[in-house]
């Protein structure tokens, strides 16, 4: 069993809605990533957080929102979706950022279908 | 930005076979990991491995950092390392990972 704990496991949504995706961990790392994950290709970073501070933002269009409550949890607000975002979106976290030796864990992903 | 290329990008074999997966990056690096993504979209690390050598039962990897090449090895293969596997490495001051393109195995019963 993944230590990263996301919900949903799956999620339809149409253009015009908003909902959110949430990631859980409870290993004491200090680093939190989103991941995007299309058919067929390797996972394409969006965010990380580090000490609960954004660090990176890799381009991502604003209808995407990450959120870091606090060192456990980790969240991305949807909001005015277009179908080409449909994706295997997955969180990760790492002690620390990945300069170091971090090695990244990974959960099981939110499979999201946009209509 | 690191280029990372993996091969073969396709392998097909029978249960109990061994297999070889190469992974070659384009710069010095600080960060390498192996991950199997299984056909439910779940990503494992297998290994954090910069450099020399590392073994976790019927897998094992090797990196050689000098020379911007690592390897994993799967002996005895079992339907359920069928997936995809992937490495994905660090540059030297940088604090992406960055992943390869991915190999798909595929163990026949």
């Amino acid at each position: 069993d993944t230590e990263v704990t996301q919900t949903p496991k799956h999620l339809v949504m149409g253009m015009t809605n908003k909902k959110s995706l949430k990631c859980e961990q409870h290993m004491g790392h200090r680093a939190m990533y989103w991941y995007k994950q299309k058919a067929k290709k390797p996972p394409e970073l969006m965010f990380v957080y580090s000490y609960e501070k954004l660090s990176i933002n890799e381009s991502v269009p604003s209808r995407f929102s990450p959120e870091c409550p606090n060192s456990s949890l980790l969240n991305l607000h949807l909001h005015a979706l277009q179908p080409e975002d449909s994706a295997l979106y997955l969180c990760a976290s790492s002690q620390v950022l990945q300069g170091n030796n971090s090695p990244l864990h990974f959960g099981n992903g939110t499979r999201l279908t946009v209509t | 930005g690191i280029q990372v290329e993996q091969s073969p990008p396709d392998l097909i074999l029978q249960e109990g076979a061994n297999s070889t997966l190469r992974c070659n990056f384009s710069d010095s690096v600080n960060n390498l990991q192996w991950f199997h993504q299984n056909p439910w979209g779940q990503l494992i690390n297998l290994f954090y491995i910069p450099s020399g050598t590392k073994q976790n039962g019927r897998l094992s990897a090797t990196t050689v950092a000098t020379e911007r090449y690592s390897l994993l090895y799967i002996s005895s293969s079992q339907t359920t390392d069928s997936g995809v596997y992937f490495c994905a490495v660090v540059n030297f001051g940088n604090e992406k990972l960055t992943f390869g393109t991915g190999t798909r195995l595929t163990i026949i019963p």
